[in-house]
């Protein structure tokens, strides 16, 4: 079965630093997104990514975060300047057309340090 | 904000028996439920849904049960087995925006 591969699985990083969570999305897949769950709290939309461009963001998507689809396989999540409130639980998902039940990546523990 | 709401954050049942996980919501613009399930170090996975112009859908062992009228859902597991085990979520959707608003969680305990 198609997987959403993210990479790496553990990210420990110092506050202030610049980190780049990786995602595989399912290669015919045209819709993009990015969660987070901070530890004991619910899972929280960050970003919906279509067409080379942000279709949705959230509140907690601030000018710290960017994401980028580089190549026609890798979506990535940038945060440019790591606070210590950043560390969680980062879901890749993507979604087919007309696919109502997104995959996700199995997640990418982020903690700053 | 909870707009997904799952009171209970646990749940134990015996192997062969009903798990029932029950989600309330507040938005009445949602227009389509989701229920997905998660094992420990690996991310939510798809597991039923249902459109807001339906009142059940069925899936084998797994019923979603949806009452517009009091904002609740639920998920019905018949018979429960112990590779339930897990966390499931509700979540939510309204009109084509397909960004899913999730409730806490519930944790499945499905005991030999």
């Amino acid at each position: 079965e198609p997987e959403v591969t993210q990479t790496p699985s553990h990210q420990v990083t110092q506050m202030g630093q610049e980190v780049i969570l990786r995602c595989v999305p399912i290669s015919n897949h045209l819709y993009f997104y990015w969660y987070r769950q901070i530890l004991g709290q619910k899972v929280e939309f960050l970003v919906s990514f279509y067409n080379n461009e942000i279709s949705e963001k959230s509140e907690i998507f601030d000018d710290q975060f960017s994401v980028e689809r580089p190549d026609g396989s890798n979506f990535t999540l940038k945060i440019r300047s790591t606070k210590l409130e950043d560390s969680a639980m980062y879901f890749c998902a993507s979604r087919g057309e007309g696919n109502y039940g997104y995959t996700f990546g199995s997640g990418t523990r982020l903690t700053v340090v | 904000d909870q707009q997904v709401k799952q009171n209970s954050p646990s749940l134990s049942v015996q192997e062969g028996r009903i798990s029932i996980l029950n989600c309330d919501y507040t938005n009445s613009m949602f227009d389509y439920f989701l229920w997905y399930k998660k094992y420990p170090a690996e991310g939510p996975t798809f597991l039923i849904s249902i459109s807001s112009i339906k009142d059940k859908n069925e899936d084998g062992r797994f019923t979603v049960f949806l009452n517009k009228s009091a904002k609740h859902l639920s998920l019905h597991i018949v018979p429960s087995q112990p590779g339930d085990s897990a966390v499931y979520f509700c979540a939510a959707w309204r009109g084509s925006n397909y960004k899913l608003t999730f409730g806490k969680g519930t944790l499945l305990t499905v005991n030999p």
